[in-house]
């Protein structure tokens, strides 16, 4: 089956413009993760989404949001982008958000 | 901050050795997980085991966790270039997130 797909792969944009990143999660899966992975602070949760509901949040200031759709199809937006943002963006599906997560390939942002 | 920390942070090993990493969290959890990554990739995942086991084994991965002490390892054995990556614990507390720690990179001398 296919696995998690994350579009666009790569996104280069200007200090405080705003992204969307899009995350189609595997078949069946209603649970969708994001998370942000920087060489300084690795690997850092921002938010999980079920049945279009937000379960859980990370510790990101409130420029950073998501939603999930009806079809468990995930998008998170950044506004006002500030250098700092400039990450690899991973999102990883799972059945039910406690097992084992598939993850992307990831979109690499880069803000200048 | 985050809830898992790996030790060591980097490891290289030649071709057919085995490597170990482990990794120390704070809180109680669920199940912990080790991930691979790529050079920038995505994770993959390897291997989840329960706060109620104690020893997992998949292929030449060995698997252990001691809630006790709040630690786990992973063996990865025989190692090949393949193996070359960096790993990933993941803790899994109950609240629909998973704690990564920073990982450990792992480079195999052919």
């Amino acid at each position: 089956k296919a696995g998690v797909t994350q579009t666009p792969r790569y996104l280069i944009k200007t200090r405080g413009q705003q992204v969307t990143l899009s995350c189609s999660p595997i078949s069946g899966h209603r649970s969708v993760s994001w998370y942000q992975q920087t060489p300084g602070q690795g690997l850092q949760f921002l938010f999980e989404y079920f049945s279009e509901t937000q379960r859980n949040k990370g510790n990101f200031p409130g420029r950073f949001s998501g939603r999930q759709f009806s079809n468990s199809r995930s998008e998170m937006n950044v506004s006002t982008l500030e250098l700092g943002d400039s990450a690899l963006y991973l999102c990883a599906s799972s059945f039910w958000g406690n097992t084992e997560a598939f993850f992307g390939q990831g979109t690499r942002l880069t803000v200048v | 901050s985050q809830q898992g920390e790996e030790d060591p942070q980097a490891l290289s090993i030649q071709e057919g050795e085995n490597a170990t990493m482990n990794c120390s969290y704070k809180t109680s959890i669920n199940n912990l997980q080790w991930y691979r990554q790529n050079s920038g990739r995505g994770l993959v995942h390897l291997i989840l085991i329960r706060s109620n086991e104690r020893e997992k084994h998949s292929g030449r991965l060995r698997v252990t966790l001691d809630t006790s002490k709040k630690s786990s390892s992973l063996l990865i054995t025989a190692s090949r270039a393949a193996d070359t990556a960096s790993y990933f614990c993941a803790t899994d507390a109950s609240d629909y997130k998973l704690s990564f720690g920073a990982g450990t990179t792992v480079t195999v001398r052919a």
